[in-house]
C-alpha cells in the first residue's frame, strides 16, 4: 500500500524557517518524481514544487522561488522541503504527492502537515 | 503561466443528478488536465488523469473530456459521497497550477 506521511509542521515566526519530511512506503520511491502542494485556510489548492526521480530537475512556484528549497533521500524514502524568510501568507496545511505517468498526475498524496506562521 | 478557471464555482444538487463541471486553461494544454476530488479536512484525491482517464479504483459514474483548452468533468449519478470540492489541474508546464475549485452541494 502506498502511503506518504508528513511531518515537520508547526508553528514558526515571521523570517523564521522549517523543515517539512515526507516519508514513503509501499512503492519503489526512487522510481517517481515528486511534489509539495500547499492549501492556506479555507482557500484552494496550490503547487509548490516538483523533483524528478533522481533530483535532476526541479521546479518551484514562483510565490516561493529562493525561499524554499525541495530535496529527497531515495536511499531514505523522504522527500524534504526546506522553507526559509517565512511569511504569513505562507500559512497552510502542506501536502507531499507523487507524480505519476507522462502527465506527471498527483495519484497519492499525504494526510498532510500544518505551517502557521505568525508572531 | 497557465492560469486555470473553472464553472461554475458552486452547484447545488440533487442525489441521482448528472452534474457536469467546466475547466479552461488559459493556452493549449493539450490532455495534460487532471481532476481532482477533496474532502473537508482531507487530502486531494485523483479522479481523472489525461482528461479523460478515470484513476483505478474511482467509481464508472465519473467521466472526464476535453482537450486543448476547454475541459469537462462529468458525474452521471450523484450519490451522496460525492458532495465535495472538485478542482482541475494542468500538468502540461510549471508551474501546475490548479483551477479554484467547484464546490458541490447537497440541494
Amino acid at each position: 500500500e502506498v502511503q506518504l506521511v508528513e511531518s515537520g509542521g508547526g508553528l514558526v515566526k515571521p523570517g523564521g524557517s522549517l523543515r517539512l519530511s515526507c516519508a514513503a512506503s509501499g512503492f519503489t520511491f526512487s522510481s517517481y518524481s515528486m511534489n509539495w502542494v500547499r492549501q492556506a485556510p479555507g482557500k484552494g489548492l496550490e503547487w509548490v514544487s516538483s523533483i524528478s526521480s533522481s533530483s535532476s530537475y526541479i521546479y518551484y512556484a514562483d510565490s516561493v522561488k529562493g525561499r524554499f528549497t525541495i530535496s529527497r533521500d531515495n536511499a531514505k524514502n523522504s522527500l524534504f522541503l526546506q522553507m526559509n524568510s517565512l511569511r504569513a501568507e505562507d500559512t497552510a496545511v502542506y501536502y507531499c504527492a507523487r507524480g505519476t505517468g507522462a502527465t506527471s498526475h498527483l495519484d497519492y498524496w499525504g494526510q498532510g502537515t500544518l505551517v502557521t506562521v505568525s508572531s | 503561466d497557465i492560469q486555470m478557471t473553472q464553472s461554475p464555482s458552486s452547484l447545488s444538487a440533487s442525489v441521482g443528478d448528472r452534474v457536469t463541471i467546466t475547466c479552461r486553461a488559459s493556452q493549449s494544454i493539450s490532455s495534460y488536465l487532471n481532476w481532482y476530488q477533496q474532502k473537508p479536512g482531507k487530502a486531494p484525491k485523483l479522479l481523472i488523469y489525461a482528461a479523460s482517464s478515470l484513476q483505478s479504483g474511482v467509481p464508472s459514474t465519473f467521466s472526464g473530456s476535453g482537450s486543448g483548452t476547454y475541459f469537462t468533468l462529468t458525474i452521471s449519478s450523484l450519490q451522496p459521497e460525492d458532495f465535495a470540492t472538485y478542482y482541475c489541474q494542468q500538468s502540461y508546464n510549471t508551474p501546475f497550477t490548479f483551477g479554484p475549485g467547484t464546490k458541490l452541494d447537497i440541494k
